[in-house]
């Protein structure tokens, strides 16, 4: 069964501690890998797509990359406007929806 | 701002009630999905419509239903609304493509009462 899961569920930083977090995931095929961020109680907000191991993508202080198992989400330095959730989504190709995971609750404290 | 577009952005009902919850698209996209996320629970894909045909159906209960219009505006609708249906209501558009990219709105807080 095609499955996401993210790790870990929540993670609190201090502003400028360095982290990553983790997007594992099983499926027939991978067409593409999503990562959006989400503030409470507002739409999900497009970060980056990944179509093959080996990518990587870069925006501000997020990076992401991309393994045939799992993708990562890099944080460098990050600041308290960072804080939100971050979620992993992923298009197996098999019937038009995307698989998504439950999150990472991200808090990054000043 | 994506572009996508919903209206309203609260709604208050009671149980039993019947509601309607609309959507724009970003300009272009011809792709309209529909998501419930309930308070501390994942993104739940409902149904997706494309250029006025239904595509792709996910959890969706029989007592909601959808249509896509020629303008490609969407329209969610939920009847005999029971408590456990309150939740954040999202609508995304996306474009054609090799993988579709999904562009979410602000969402609809729906609240049964």
């Amino acid at each position: 069964e095609d499955q996401v899961t993210q790790s870990p569920e929540a993670l609190r930083l201090q502003e400028g501690e360095s982290s990553s977090l983790n997007c594992s995931y099983t499926v027939s095929g991978l067409r593409g890998l999503f990562w959006y961020r989400q503030d409470p109680g507002k739409g999900p907000e497009f970060l980056f797509t990944l179509y093959s191991a080996g990518e990587e993508k870069e925006k501000e202080r997020l990076k992401a990359t991309i393994t045939k198992k799992e993708s990562f989400l890099h944080i460098t330095a990050p600041k308290p406007e960072d804080s939100a959730t971050y979620l992993c989504a992923v298009d197996a190709g098999n019937n038009r929806k995307l698989i998504w995971g439950l999150g990472t609750s991200l808090a990054v404290n000043p | 701002d994506s572009g996508v577009t919903q209206t309203p952005k609260h709604l208050i009902t009671a149980t039993g009630q019947r509601v309607t919850l609309r959507c724009s698209p970003r300009s272009g996209d011809l792709s309209v999905y529909w998501y419930q996320q309930s308070l501390d629970q994942g993104l739940q894909f409902l149904i997706q419509y494309y250029n006025g045909e239904e595509r792709a159906k996910g959890n969706i209960l029989e007592r909601f239903s959808a249509q896509q219009f020629p303008d490609l505006h969407s329209e969610l609708n939920l009847s005999s609304l029971e408590l456990g249906d309150s939740a954040l209501y999202f609508c995304a558009s996306s474009a054609p493509g090799y993988t579709d990219t999904q562009y979410f709105g602000p969402g609809t807080r729906l609240t049964v009462l």
